[in-house]
């Protein structure tokens, strides 16, 4: 059974700040996928990420994948108040027959002035 | 092009009722996924379909709840004889024939099933 684990769970920090979320999994996967969601809305998707060594940035947040230690980091440079939001690491793997996704449990990310 | 559409908003049932909730995919999309997610959750897979294939279902209680995805029409998740422990927020997300190739996976608003 894949399982994924998100940590921290809870994040407070300041604006202009750094600070990188971790997303670690526990078998093997061929994609990993990055989502926002603000409460009460649906998923943002982020950014998604097939390979080992990938990397993509948009803006402040920058994602990377190591699939040789089953490891994604989900980095924030200079954190701004309107990055508040819960981020989740979702985790697929096409060979298993099925594309439903096994998601971790998100991170609740707030940015304070 | 409209996104993944999802209805009701919001469903309020009491204890034994069923529940009908419906998405309609993107544009061009032929596969739907349901979620659920609790609160203070991630999202939970349910169940994968094609048009008119149930293609997993591995995530679906075995008993009350199903799917379908018809030729024509949404895609629909039943509960039937809802229980308090059903209340959740419902997400069904689509993607392109080709299904998950390193596509991004696109989610509706989702459903706010609350079960009195």
């Amino acid at each position: 059974e894949l399982k994924v684990e998100q940590n921290p769970l809870f994040l407070s920090m300041q604006e202009g700040k750094n600070y990188t979320i971790y997303c670690n999994y526990s078998t093997t996967s061929d994609r990993l996928y990055w989502y926002r969601q603000d409460p009460g809305k649906s998923l943002e998707s982020l950014f998604v990420l097939l390979s080992n060594g990938a990397v993509k940035q948009e803006g402040r947040l920058m994602a990377s994948l190591d699939t040789k230690a089953r490891l994604s980091t989900l980095h924030i440079t200079a954190a701004v108040h309107d990055l508040s939001a819960t981020y989740f690491c979702a985790v697929g793997y096409s060979g298993g027959g099925a594309d439903g996704l096994t998601f971790g449990k998100g991170t609740h990310l707030i940015i304070q002035p | 092009n409209a996104g993944v559409m999802q209805n009701p908003r919001h469903l309020v049932r009491r204890r034994g009722q069923e529940a009908r909730l419906r998405c309609s995919p993107m544009k061009g999309h032929s596969h739907v996924y349901w979620y659920r997610q609790l609160p203070e959750e991630g999202l939970k897979f349910m169940v994968y379909l094609q048009k008119e294939n149930i293609i997993d279902e591995s995530g679906m209680p075995k008993e009350r709840f199903s799917a379908e995805f018809p030729k024509e029409g949404p895609s629909i998740l039943r509960i039937q004889q809802v229980v308090r422990g059903d209340s959740a927020a419902y997400f069904c997300a689509s993607s392109p024939p080709e299904g998950l190739r390193g596509e991004k996976l696109f989610f509706g608003s989702g459903t706010q099933l609350s079960v009195l």
